[in-house]
């Protein structure tokens, strides 16, 4: 069963406007947490955020915000002041906790963004 | 600093050549990852390593071969691979496995199978 699903393929932002990027998952776990990663067309998968399960504020980090709402199993990822820049493919995924060692991050499917003047 | 390195950036091979990736932190991470990456799809988990220990194989055909000489080098060797194997190969660190550990990524390998 899929686990984190981005329902959304694509979407456009008009620079300096606020995006909002979905994301939810499915858990049976109380402990757990969400990532999310920015791909730019060079390859690179660069960390953005992190929410925790136990964590009762949304996490920030500069221009990105994660709108976690535990009970409806989402972790939306906000992204205000759009710039060129942030064309990319962003991905959301989840850590469950697993028997020693063997946890793992498992990503949903992406959402492109694109920016444009 | 949270930097991991990979070389090299492409790598063109034939079916019967053995080659091999490397990935290095220097962050004091113990834990290590492969991922292997189709273009328009998500990363997929091959290994992960923790302490230079094998934690996760996440059964991959033997023509890969990971090996970590140490805490901060990761190596991913490759023999008698198959076109269908082309992709971007990605290495992470993290401090070590966890709930709360942030994976860092390395900017990856474009391999091509011929």
């Amino acid at each position: 069963a899929q686990k984190i699903t981005q329902t959304q393929p694509g979407m456009f932002v008009q620079e300096k406007e606020a995006v909002t990027l979905d994301c939810t998952y499915d858990t049976s776990d109380q402990s757990y947490g969400l990532f999310w990663y920015k791909q730019p067309s060079s390859g690179e998968m660069i960390f953005l955020i992190y929410q925790g399960s136990y964590d009762e504020q949304n996490a920030t980090e500069g221009r990105y915000s994660l709108n976690f709402q535990k009970a409806r199993k989402s972790a939306n990822l906000v992204i205000s002041a759009s710039q060129l820049g942030d064309s990319a493919m962003y991905f959301c995924a989840m850590r469950e906790a697993g028997s020693y060692n063997t946890d793992k991050l498992i990503f949903g499917t992406g959402t492109r963004l694109q920016v444009f003047p | 600093d949270t930097e991991v390195t990979q070389t090299p950036k492409h790598l063109v091979m034939g079916m019967t050549n053995k080659k091999s990736l490397k990935c290095e932190q220097h962050m004091g991470h113990r834990a290590m990852y492969w991922y292997k990456q189709k273009a328009k799809k998500p990363p997929e988990l091959m290994f992960v390593y923790s302490y230079e220990k094998l934690s996760i194989n996440e059964s991959v055909p033997s023509r890969f071969s990971p090996e970590c000489p140490n805490s901060s080098l990761l190596n991913l060797h490759l023999h008698a691979l198959q076109p269908e194997d082309s992709a971007l190969y990605l290495c992470a660190s993290s401090q070590a496995q966890g709930l709360e550990e942030t994976q860092y990524f390395g900017p990856g390998t474009r391999l091509l199978v011929l």
